[in-house]
Parts: C-alpha cells; structure tokens; sequence
C-alpha cells in the first residue's frame, strides 16, 4: 500500500471555531509532515515528524498545532485561524527525513 | 540561506515537442533532487529523482540529469503529450537541525495540441 490517506477533503470554518485534519499512511514511514499550499505556488513546509521528534518551521503561527498520536497518524489541530490561512493542507510521508516524499491528496480550507 | 531556482516559470509547447526545465539550488551538501507533477486540484506526485551519485537518470520520455560542480539539475520530457500539463516542482534535499525538502516555486507546463 503506497497510499496516504487524509480527511476531511474540504472543510470550511469560521474563525472561532477548533477543528482538526488528519492523515494516516501505512507503509511503515519514519517521518510524516505538514504543508501548507497557496494557489499556483509550491507546498510550504510546516511541520515534521521524524523518528517521533516534532521539528517546526519557525514562521508557522501558534494557531496550528501538529499532534502524532503513533508513527502511522498524523493531526492538524486548528484554532482562531484566520483567512489568509485559506489553502491546500497537505501531508506526506517519507522513510526517513527529506528522503522521497508521498502526498496524500490534501484538504481544501476555508477560514470565513 | 537554503534556496531553489526554476526557470522558465511558463513554458508551452507544441504536443511532441520537448520539455526543458531547469533549477539551481544553493546548499552545496544537497544530495537528492526530486521532481514533483502537480495537475490542477491534484497532489503533488513524484516523477523521477536523482540521487548525487549519479549525473543522469531515464524513465521513458523523462529523463533528469545533475550538475554538482554547478549546482544545476534540469528535467526533460520528450514527445510531450497533452497530459503532460501540469505544474512541475524541483525540490533539493537540504539538512539543518532536520532533513527536509525545499521546492523550487514551479513551471506551468502546456503542451498544445
């Protein structure tokens, strides 16, 4: 299984509200991260989980919040976003750090 | 700072034509380069990589080929096909406190029928 999954496809939020995204992967991976992507630019590194150590791109504002409950889960949790943070979310995964990376097929958000 | 070029930004061809991309990248201890097709609404999907021990690597009508001295890499399609639309992203392996990839900010390729 060379799939990573992610839910929910599309989802749309006031900026009051908490929510989260989800990925799983199942082809035993050691490093799983988040990005985020604008419409007709490249996807922008959020965060990184490797060998279950949290790396953080340092720009990423405290309203997002990454959680790895095991090696094969991967959550965004969401709070008072704003709309600017409207984009593509997308996870991928890899067998170890910055080696060859597997998207997953992206959430759609909308802060209203 | 780390830091990947890609030229051209646009770039249209006629179907069977060739494709040419380029990119550069800075941190001279990068040694995997992959390239990534994005169709609209879609995933980025890897294509084909390149790993510093070699200069060149052919899958079909895509080949990728790297420059270490220089700092290049450069991918090909040849006899494009409609479906090859899409937007391509280059991407170098770069290694600080983490490993990482950094994407090149892409080409929208246009194969015209």
């Amino acid at each position: 299984d060379t799939e990573v999954t992610q839910t929910p496809k599309h989802l749309v939020m006031g900026m009051t509200n908490k929510k989260s995204l989800k990925c799983e992967q199942h082809m035993g991976h050691r490093a799983m991260y988040w990005y985020k992507q604008k419409a007709k630019k490249p996807p922008e590194l959020m965060f990184v989980y490797s060998y279950e150590k949290l790396s953080i791109n340092e720009s990423v504002p405290s309203r997002f919040s990454p959680e790895c409950p095991n090696s094969s889960l991967l959550n965004l949790h969401l709070h008072a976003l704003q709309p600017e943070d409207s984009a593509l979310y997308l996870c991928a995964s890899s067998q170890v750090g910055g080696d060859t990376q597997y998207f997953g097929p992206g959430t759609r958000l909308t802060v209203l | 700072g780390e830091n990947v070029e890609q030229h051209p930004s646009t770039l249209s061809v006629q179907e069977g034509d060739s494709a040419v991309i380029k990119c550069t990248y800075s941190d001279s201890a990068s040694n995997y380069f992959p390239w990534y097709k994005q169709e609209l609404g879609k995933r980025p999907q890897l294509i084909i990589d390149i790993r510093s021990n070699v200069g060149e690597k052919k899958d079909q009508r895509i080949a990728v080929t790297l420059n270490k001295t220089a700092k290049h890499f450069s991918l090909h399609i040849t006899e494009t096909q409609p479906e090859d639309s899409a937007v391509y992203f280059c991407a170098a392996r770069v290694r600080t406190s983490y490993d990482k990839v950094i994407f090149g900010p892409g080409t929208s390729l246009s194969v015209i029928p």
